[in-house]
């Protein structure tokens, strides 16, 4: 597909357990973000990847989450003994990032929507 | 550090009125604006952006924001409202990453 595509669209998992997200960006996408949105609330920067620099991880909440792409495509946001505030929806976005200004229009996914028993 | 302030996190306005939502941000350099709507059960997509240029930028349906440097404000604004602009609307800065602020709920009273 042409979009960024994320997977899977609804996840419910128990206090605990391990959840894995999963998004793929638009071929040619160097930039790659994942944020957070809890019900009613903002977006919450999480982590950036631009090409092959170190990822900025200062969004992420805690030692529980982390993220990880390989190259310049697929990315996954994982987070360790989830708790019940983790319920949220994880929404990542690409854009062709680099140098140029015209390259920072962000393309969204449709998110992951995960609940935390 | 970079960050994005919305002070309103809800706006009614009737059907036709002029709107006004409110975005301030801080930055140390020159920065990139914009601003993103979310449609009910609908993902986000970019309404418009300011990279440079002219201070006045336009959007799709009808928005328009101005950039103010000495205000360090990007206020997005329509002057008659639908209700079809019923939505969540995000400003957001670029510095070194894009951040995001908490979003203005737009509602549209007929």
């Amino acid at each position: 597909g042409a979009g960024v595509s994320q997977s899977p669209s609804n996840k419910v998992t128990e206090k605990g357990k391990d959840v894995e997200l999963r998004c793929d960006p638009i071929s040619g996408h160097t930039a790659l973000y994942w944020y957070r949105q809890r019900l009613g609330q903002g977006l919450e920067f999480l982590i950036y990847f631009q090409g092959n620099s170190a990822p900025d991880k200062s969004g992420l909440p805690s030692d529980r989450f982390s993220a990880e792409r390989t190259g310049e495509s697929v990315s996954t946001l994982t987070i360790q003994r989830t708790q019940q505030e983790d319920s949220a929806v994880y929404l990542c976005a690409s854009s062709l990032g680099g140098v140029g200004r015209s390259r920072e229009t962000q393309y969204f996914g449709p998110g992951t929507r995960l609940l935390v028993l | 550090a970079q960050s994005v302030t919305q002070l309103d996190s809800q706006v009614p306005v009737f059907e036709e009125a002029p709107v006004e939502l409110r975005c301030n941000y801080s930055s140390s350099v020159s920065v990139y604006l914009f601003w993103y709507v979310q449609y009910p059960n609908q993902g986000l997509q970019l309404l418009l952006k300011y990279l440079s240029g002219s201070t006045l930028v336009k959007g799709i349906n009808g928005f328009e924001a101005e950039f103010n440097k000495s205000q360090t404000s990007f206020h997005l604004r329509k002057p008659s409202v639908h209700i079809s602009d019923t939505a969540e609307y995000f400003c957001a800065v670029r510095d070194d990453k894009i951040i995001f602020g908490k979003g203005t709920r737009l509602h549209i009273l007929p």
